[in-house]
């Protein structure tokens, strides 16, 4: 079953502009992260939070949780072309010695140039 | 430093021929997954390897079967294969108690 679900399906912007896609699960997690798919590749990890975290920057990447609202948004700032590509959020639970990550169905973004 | 390699890239089957699908790391992670990904769906998981000489059923494991050879090798196999195995099938790994999962290019399987 699918743990999280993005929002919105898919996402056009102009280059420049701030893409911003949201999150919501349904279980407890011990983390959330979000990667990005290129057309025709693997997934490449981007941003990792913990469940006792709020807010975590990295680069032009800010990744907020809400554990309350079991929710989460990525925001990418001034978009390029070069960030055309599906994103996918995944839940991760630990579990004994056991580590799964549960992914959502993902959001497609085009930044036109 | 190679990462995560599968092979093949593509492979078409006839429904009823078995295939393995190979997946090597290294980078000497402990973990190691199979996933599948289809159209409008996010990855589901088929099976995993928590360790060398472990393996336990993910969310779709049925019709596949699993062997992790050492640390490095984490096979697929499908021994008969059904059109709703079509699908692009990723490999992943991860060390210890870190959280990141480290993706192969994946497989494009078509079953006719």
């Amino acid at each position: 079953s699918q743990q999280g679900e993005e929002d919105p399906q898919a996402l056009s912007i102009q280059e420049g502009e701030n893409a911003t896609m949201n999150c919501s699960y349904k279980t407890s997690i011990n983390n959330l992260q979000w990667y990005r798919q290129n057309s025709g590749r693997g997934l490449v990890h981007l941003i990792l939070i913990r469940s006792n975290e709020r807010e975590k920057h990295s680069g032009r990447l800010r990744v907020t949780l809400d554990t309350s609202k079991k929710s989460s948004s990525l925001l990418i700032t001034a978009s390029r072309a070069a960030d055309t590509a599906s994103y996918f959020c995944a839940t991760g639970l630990q579990t004994g010695a056991n580590s799964k990550l549960t992914f959502g169905k993902g959001i497609t973004l085009s930044v036109r140039p | 430093n190679a990462g995560v390699t599968q092979t093949p890239k593509f492979q078409v089957l006839k429904t009823g021929q078995s295939m393995t699908l190979q997946c090597a790391q290294d980078m000497n992670h402990n973990s190691m997954y199979w996933y599948r990904q289809d159209p409008g769906m996010g990855l589901r998981l088929i099976y995993y390897s928590a360790s060398e000489g472990t393996t336990d059923k993910g969310e779709v494991p049925n019709g596949y079967n699993v062997s992790r050879l050492n640390k490095r090798e984490f096979s697929l196999r499908l021994e008969s294969a059904a059109p709703s195995q079509t699908s692009v099938y990723f490999c992943a790994s991860k060390w210890g108690n870190e959280d990141t999962q480290y993706f192969g290019p994946g497989t494009r399987l078509t079953v006719l």
